[in-house]
């Protein structure tokens, strides 16, 4: 139990244009995601926490207008990066947290360059 | 600034030895306590959570808990190779209806066969 998957698991896009990355507990709703992202030897950075039907609240720093989240329903959750720019290349993580809360399960990444 | 600390490594330990893991948090209200565990180019994957004061065995996984102290340890007893990972101490944050974590910078363990 407890799955969570992501799509596409990797993608190389142009600078300028959009890419979508989706989000989906496969086994459970999930009342609350999580996005991350994870650049080289670093550690996890939260960049937005998403709730089901309502607005996602970024951590500061994080362009709410570059970094489109939509919670459609309680198993997807998805992450537009617009106008990508060679420096969003990384690697993003969503997570998901059950209505019964607690713990979070992660879904396998998504590893993204921006050429 | 709420903090949660490691020692980044990397700890190195022979197979089958007894691998300690380590955590501190700043937080004297979180309440719920994670281990995860990151291999190389993939996302982090669930070892283990407590919530209470002591310890708490999985297998050859064994979590403890000292909240007066600020503590959450993790102990791999047997390590073996396959364990070679970085593992990420996370804390929940009680202000947080969210329930958003807080990870640490994660400990890099090599178990060398």
């Amino acid at each position: 139990g407890a799955v969570v998957s992501q799509h596409p698991s990797w993608v190389i896009c142009k600078s300028g244009t959009s890419v979508k990355i989706e989000c989906r507990s496969l086994d459970f709703q999930a009342t609350t995601m999580f996005w991350y992202r994870q650049f080289p030897k670093q550690s996890l950075m939260l960049m937005a926490t998403s709730n089901e039907g309502s607005k996602a609240t970024y951590e500061q720093g994080v362009e709410k207008d570059k970094f489109l989240i939509n919670h459609a329903s309680l198993t997807l959750s998805t992450l537009t990066v617009t106008s990508a720019h060679p420096e969003d290349s990384s690697f993003y993580i969503c997570s998901a947290r059950g209505l019964a809360g607690g713990t979070q399960y992660f879904g396998p990444g998504t590893r993204l360059t921006v050429t | 600034q709420k903090e949660v600390e490691q020692n980044s490594g990397p700890l190195s330990v022979p197979e089958g030895a007894i691998a300690s893991l380590n955590c501190t948090y700043s937080d004297r209200g979180s309440q719920s306590f994670f281990w995860y565990r990151q291999y190389s180019g993939k996302s982090p994957e669930l070892i283990m959570f407590i919530y209470s004061n002591g310890d708490k065995e999985d297998g050859r996984f064994t979590a403890q808990l000292n909240k007066a102290s600020q503590y959450v340890s993790l102990l791999i007893r047997d390590s073996q190779p396959s364990d070679s990972a970085t593992y990420l101490c996370a804390v929940n944050d009680p202000s947080n209806t969210g329930n958003q974590f807080y990870f640490g910078t994660g400990t890099s363990l090599t178990v060398i066969p």
